[in-house]
């Protein structure tokens, strides 16, 4: 298993700035996702987090709004641009540590006003 | 395509068991489970891969059935701990590491 640490774990943040989330896995991993789960809803992935190249972005999510970087095996980091207040949710990381579980990290729960 | 979990939700007294399903209408690789309670990350329980079933822990088990792509979760003699929401997670074939969850079965234990 891995342990992933996230920060912040929650902002209040106002619309039409930017908030970057660290996620950081104490072991290497193969692959590191990005989630939004709304309160009470299940998890949408947003995108996959590749080791030096572009992120691969779901349907619905572009990098312009998610840019996400990902430098080495064990740390990643997500950017929610230009809030909204329809950004606010809760967003996590979770790695692949293989070769068949997936780990969440606990989670940053974002609020804009 | 986001598999369908049922029920979406079930109320049990302590001792009682609980099964969820989740189905897919696409083949699968693999169906993982995983347990989120309130407010904390999701906690993986298990996966199931096509070609064989993990029991992943002693009084939960699960099930896949390939050709009806679907799986079930069992919850036997359940326990206040087992309280949260379950997921189901879906891998596709080929094995592509992502997952797509269901929308998950809020199980309460009651004591």
């Amino acid at each position: 298993s891995a342990v992933i640490s996230q920060k912040p774990s929650r902002d209040i943040c106002q619309r039409g700035t930017s908030l970057t989330i660290q996620c950081q896995v104490d072991s290497q991993v193969t692959m590191m996702f990005w989630y939004r789960q709304q309160p009470g809803q299940s998890l949408t992935l947003i995108a996959t987090a590749n080791q030096g190249s572009e992120a691969t972005y779901e349907s619905g999510f572009v990098i312009d709004k998610f840019p996400i970087s990902r430098p080495n095996l064990t740390f990643s980091t997500l950017t929610v641009s230009n809030m909204s207040p329809e950004d606010s949710s809760i967003y996590l990381c979770s790695g692949w540590t293989g070769p068949n579980e997936q780990f969440f990290g606990p989670g940053t729960r974002l609020t804009v006003l | 395509q986001q598999p369908v979990q049922s029920p979406q939700a079930v109320i049990l007294r302590e001792g009682e068991d609980a099964v969820i399903n989740c189905s897919s209408s696409k083949a699968l690789y693999s169906v993982h489970w995983y347990r989120q309670k309130h407010g904390e990350a999701p906690v993986f329980l298990m996966i199931l891969l096509k070609g064989g079933e993990q029991k992943g822990h002693e009084k939960i088990s699960a099930s896949f059935n390939e050709k009806k792509q679907q799986s079930s979760l069992y919850l036997t003699a359940s326990q206040l701990s087992y309280s949260g929401t379950y997921f189901c997670g879906t891998q596709g074939p080929g094995g592509a590491q992502k997952l797509v969850f269901g929308q998950g079965t809020r199980l309460t234990i009651n004591p």
